[in-house]
């Protein structure tokens, strides 16, 4: 039974840093067949996908091109877990913010952070 | 906004049928199977149909999905309270390396 687990403030000021982590438990970052996926959800711009890291004999990621330029999502196999980070961040970012896996057509979705953009 | 098209709203009374549409265009549905979530408030979404007409475990058969062409859609049938929830679809779009893309969402009322 695959578990994930997220962490992180909830509160991030205006141009500074949202950095998220979603731990893995009963399977592994590692998997040739799962995709880790972090996704967004804003009542002004729904669900909206933001981006994936995946292990197919090397590590891939790919990100939304909304926000290509600011984004950095990474694995840590050491901890078996992958971690969202979001730059220059504006109050349009405010989001409750999901990390989800991707076992081959579906999404199994996290608990859910809402992360507020505020001074 | 959202890349698949849902109707914001739908409601029935408890025992009927009730559908509702997904549309979308031939680089994600029209290529790809179907997933739809049930969102109660507060909580993450639940997978409630995958791969357009499969249920997991756990789901009743009152939920059932269907495809053709560019659009999908959910039907319940034999309407229950409990089912007063949002709704969302979801499918992979075949862009550039390929990425999830969802509907807006339909909030279910139950009267």
């Amino acid at each position: 039974q695959v578990h994930l687990q997220q962490s992180g403030p909830g509160l991030v000021k205006p141009s500074q840093t949202l950095s998220l982590t979603c731990a893995i438990s009963g399977d592994s970052v590692s998997s040739n067949s799962a995709s880790w996926n972090w996704i967004r959800q804003s009542p002004s711009r729904g669900l909206e996908w933001l981006g994936r890291t995946y292990y197919r004999s090397k590590w891939s990621t790919h990100y939304a091109v909304s926000v290509k330029s600011r984004i950095n999502i990474k694995p840590d196999t050491s901890k078996n877990q992958f971690s969202l980070q979001l730059n220059s961040v504006t109050p349009e970012d405010t989001a409750v913010y999901y990390c989800a896996r991707d076992g081959g057509g579906s999404l199994f979705w996290g608990q859910g952070t809402l992360v507020t953009v505020s001074s | 906004q959202s890349v698949l098209t849902q109707p914001p709203s739908a409601s029935g009374t408890p025992g009927q049928r009730v559908t509702i549409s997904c549309s979308g265009s031939s680089s994600n549905i029209g290529r790809n199977t179907v997933n739809w979530y049930q969102q109660l408030p507060g909580t993450a979404p639940k997978l409630l149909i995958y791969g357009t007409n499969q249920r997991p475990s756990g789901v009743p058969d009152r939920f059932s999905g269907s495809k053709s062409g560019t659009s999908a859609s959910l039907a319940i049938s034999g309407l229950q309270s409990e089912d007063e929830a949002d709704y969302y679809c979801a499918t992979w779009d075949d862009g550039l390396y390929g990425h999830w893309v969802f509907g807006g969402g339909t909030r279910l009322t139950v009267l």
